[in-house]
């Protein structure tokens, strides 16, 4: 199945910062989602960006599909920006499956 | 954007109970997704439906885990009998088709003890 990775794994911030997480698939996709989790639990779509570049906010997400990645900033980070920002891909292949990567744990202080 | 109620929140349990997760969604989607997520593996696709059909039963761990959809408005999972390790956070999601966004409810954590 399709492999997704997630970087950093980790990543602490002061408040105002600005970060760039990422995400690589290891073969071509028909679908690829950021979701934020919060410290409650509760996963929030944020982009659904096969290809291209979204703006929302103070976030943005751009992919390039024919390279397998995709980057999501967080500018003028704020401490609610904190928690587990996920990547979720479905293969484009037969397979047909849909792979989470593990996660980059953000954690914005004041 | 959807709406997923799921429901209990929390479920403590003891092992070898049956446990029924269940997941209400509010509005019209398609497919209908059941997800795990555990420390150790993270988040994993359990099984999920198209029009109340189970299309892609594949991540269910164990035979001692179903899931039904009799109706578009709910669906269950079941696990029994439970075991310590099936102790995560079972999330239940939406979709309009497979290849669009995915919409989560917020949860049921389970603790088999």
């Amino acid at each position: 199945g399709i492999q997704v990775e997630q970087s950093p794994p980790d990543l602490i911030l002061q408040e105002g910062a600005n970060s760039t997480l990422r995400c690589n698939f290891s073969d071509s996709v028909n679908n690829l989602q950021w979701f934020h989790q919060n410290p409650w639990g509760q996963l929030i779509n944020l982009f659904y960006i096969p290809s291209g570049t979204k703006q929302n906010g103070r976030l943005s997400a751009t992919t390039v599909a024919t390279e397998r990645y995709s980057l999501l900033y967080i500018s003028s980070s704020q401490t609610t920006d904190s928690g587990v920002y996920f990547c979720a891909v479905l293969d484009s292949g037969g397979y047909q499956k849909v792979t989470f990567g593990i996660g980059t744990k953000l954690q914005v202080i004041p | 954007d959807a709406g997923v109620i799921q429901s209990p929140r929390h479920e403590v349990t003891e092992m070898g109970q049956e446990v029924t997760l269940r997941c209400k969604p509010i509005s019209g989607h398609d497919y209908l997704f059941w997800y795990r997520q555990t420390m150790m593996r993270g988040l994993e696709l359990l099984i999920y439906f198209n029009n109340n059909v189970p299309i892609d039963d594949s991540g269910m761990p164990e035979d001692r885990f179903s899931a039904k959809m009799p109706n578009a408005s709910f669906s269950t999972l079941k696990i029994q009998p439970s075991e310590p390790r099936d102790s995560a956070v079972y999330f239940c999601a939406l979709g309009q088709t497979l290849n669009t966004e995915a919409f989560f409810g917020q949860g049921t954590r389970l603790t088999v003890v």
